[in-house]
């Protein structure tokens, strides 16, 4: 099976605190996802890797960076945490292309409250 | 761009009884379609997709989604619930164009009552 780790279930930070949340997969999967999941607005994309050292945007990246020096590994990274941040955060990754298109595993989430 | 909408956040029904979650999409291009189901504390995992082929597709627990192009929905139904269906549903979308990029939807509460 499949298995998406995440460093914390729970984590909780003060406003300015850098923040790392890091993320491992084990199964050589090419791509891989930080989310944020909120009430009533669903998962939304931060970034996206596709490959070692490589990286995207998602939809709201503002005030967050990645870091994916190996293939198992991907890191989201708060500079200066915000109370706005506080969010559950989801790890993902995938293979590429059919049939596995669009098969996400993902780990069971961070909970972040930054105080 | 494409977005998803997930009509009802919160549907409760009773054990036993049938349920159908809503999913539209918008889209000018051909898409690929997905439920993923996320159950309590957990994370996110696949439920069934509609990559090509047959427009009706089915999860091995009894649930189901047909892709209607002309609607533009890929709604979920279940002719009988279980109380073990208790969890958040989500709606995705993703083009081919976008690698394995999803957009998914604000999620559909599904409570089961006994």
């Amino acid at each position: 099976d499949v298995k998406v780790t995440q460093s914390s279930r729970y984590l909780v930070k003060r406003t300015g605190e850098k923040v790392f949340l890091e993320c491992v997969q084990d199964m050589d999967h090419e791509n891989m996802f930080w989310y944020r999941q909120d009430p009533g607005l669903g998962l939304r994309l931060i970034y996206f890797s596709y490959d070692v050292k490589m990286k995207e945007k998602g939809d709201i990246p503002e005030g967050y960076s990645v870091s994916r020096e190996k293939k198992e590994r991907f890191s989201l990274i708060l500079e200066s945490a915000s109370t706005n941040q506080t969010s559950m955060y989801l790890c993902a990754s995938s293979l590429t292309g059919v049939p596995l298109f669009g098969e996400q595993y993902f780990g069971p989430g961070t909970r972040l409250t930054v105080t | 761009a494409q977005s998803v909408t997930q009509l009802d956040s919160q549907v409760p029904v009773f054990e036993e009884a049938p349920v159908e979650l809503r999913c539209n999409y918008s889209s000018s291009v051909s898409v690929y379609l997905f439920w993923y189901v996320q159950y309590p504390n957990q994370g996110l995992q696949l439920l069934l997709k509609y990559l090509s082929g047959s427009t009706l597709v089915e999860s091995i627990n009894g649930f189901e989604a047909e892709f209607n192009k002309s609607q533009t929905s890929f709604h979920l139904r279940k002719p009988s619930v279980h109380i073990s269906d208790t969890a958040e549903y989500f709606c995705a979308v993703s083009k081919e164009t976008s690698g394995s990029r999803l957009t998914f939807g604000e999620g559909t509460q599904l409570t089961v009552n006994p």
